[in-house]
């Protein structure tokens, strides 16, 4: 089975610019989560989709928004952006539910803003 | 918000010995998972043990589970220098809208040859 992948693997934006980031998890699984890694806070959870329906989201700004698609690939976009949202995402998907099951991550989108 | 904190930060052994990182956590959970990332790249699950679980294994791997002290530990033995990587534990939280599996900020294992 092919695994998670994650487009583009690098950009560079300019503040105030959006991004879209896309996702595509393993073939059969219907649970998609996003998290944010950086080096100063970790990996921080961003949301998490389950059969197009957005079933979690993280404490993150509004400029921040996903959605998933009915064959399971999912994108998120991150609006107005700033100097702090440069960034690992990580796309991860799973069988089950997110937090009950083992996620398979993607390589990420190393998102650097300017 | 943090649920899981690993000990040490980091940690540095030689090729052969055994590697030993801690996770502790401050509220309950159904489930720990362990994770394994190297530079740059994504993570990789290693092993999922259920609260009602003690220990459990997985080639090298060996993670235990006490849930009255809100800890688990992951026993790598035999280390070899492909080891290296950064190791998290994640727990499920219920954070504002619902359930998520919410990571620690990792222990950096450096194995040399």
């Amino acid at each position: 089975k092919a695994g998670v992948t994650q487009t583009p693997r690098y950009l560079i934006k300019t503040r105030g610019q959006q991004v879209t980031l896309s996702c595509s998890p393993i073939s059969g699984h219907r649970s998609v989560s996003w998290y944010q890694q950086t080096p100063g806070q970790g990996l921080q959870f961003l949301f998490e989709y389950f059969s197009e329906t957005q079933r979690n989201k993280g404490n993150f700004p509004g400029r921040f928004s996903g959605r998933q698609f009915s064959n399971s690939r999912s994108e998120m976009n991150v609006s107005t952006l700033e100097l702090g949202d440069s960034a690992l995402y990580l796309c991860a998907s799973s069988s089950g539910q997110g937090y009950n099951s083992p996620l398979h991550f993607g390589n990420g989108t190393r998102l650097t803003v300017t | 918000s943090q649920q899981g904190e690993e000990d040490p930060q980091a940690l540095s052994i030689q090729e052969g010995e055994n590697a030993t990182m801690n996770c502790s956590y401050k509220t309950s959970i159904n489930n720990l998972q362990w994770y394994r990332q190297n530079s740059g790249r994504g993570l990789v699950h290693l092993i999922l043990i259920r609260s009602n679980e003690r220990e459990k294994h997985s080639g090298r791997l060996r993670v235990t589970l006490d849930t009255s002290k809100k800890s688990s530990s992951l026993l790598i033995t035999a280390s070899r220098a492909a080891d290296t990587a950064s190791y998290f534990c994640a727990t499920d939280q219920i954070t504002g809208t619902g359930t998520a599996l919410i990571f620690g900020k990792g222990t950096t294992l450096s194995v040399s040859s």
